[in-house]
């Protein structure tokens, strides 16, 4: 089993629409959790970190859930430009995980 | 505030010839990583430095792989002899330190003929 595991997609969502994405992780260990986004032949960027009590960035709000071991994304009124591979990346304090990221294209 | 530096941004070797990437952090970032990414898949840790210190080497293919970080800031990794395996993104990225979030540099888009 994969230290991180991410459906790629691609999720094909109208613009307006609110999109969620989920990532589990196998250690329970795990100490620090990040989102990334990484548009083609880029490198990735940092989203936003990922706190135990969720946080939000404008459109953007990430949640933890240590007992089920999965963090997630959800991205409200979706843009053109929201377009791009979200990475989720796990730390478990002695390996820096990424998972394989998951494809959005949102759409006229 | 200057991002990760990296050069060069492409390169193409034929097999069997050595290749090296560079890599400059962020300032008064103490760590820094090696990263390999192939098409579709999310990067691959090589090595992880804690100032100069290598602290995780565990996934770098010794026999033909080598890095360095002597005096703590930039760093220098290696491949010799190049296998055509060997294309793909070799990213360097940054951190405060370990657990911190990490800023990537650009990468160095390697084909190897």
């Amino acid at each position: 089993r994969k230290e991180v595991e991410q459906d790629p997609g691609p999720f094909n969502v109208p613009e307006g629409a609110t999109v969620a994405f989920n990532c589990t992780y196998s250690n329970s260990a795990s100490q620090s959790f990040f989102w990334y986004r990484q548009d083609c032949r880029k490198e990735p960027k940092l989203l936003m970190s990922v706190y135990s009590s969720g946080n939000e960035d404008g459109r953007f709000t990430a949640q933890l859930n240590r007992a089920s071991q999965y963090i997630s994304l959800l991205i409200r009124d979706s843009k053109l430009s929201d377009s791009a591979t979200y990475l989720c990346v796990v730390n478990s304090g002695y390996a820096l995980n990424f998972g394989k990221g998951t494809s959005l294209l949102v759409t006229p | 505030e200057a991002g990760v530096v990296q050069s060069p941004r492409y390169k193409i070797i034929e097999k069997k010839q050595p290749v090296a990437f560079w890599c400059n952090p962020i300032s008064g970032h103490n760590t820094l990583y090696w990263y390999l990414q192939n098409l579709g898949q999310g990067p691959e840790l090589l090595i992880r430095y804690e100032n100069e210190e290598a602290v995780d080497d565990s996934q770098l293919p010794k026999d033909r792989f080598s890095a360095e970080r002597l005096k703590g800031v930039d760093s220098t990794l290696k491949i010799q002899p190049a296998e055509l395996g060997d294309s793909a993104v070799y990213l360097c990225a940054s951190s405060l330190g370990t657990g911190e979030a990490q800023y990537f540099g650009p990468g160095t888009r390697l084909l190897v003929l």
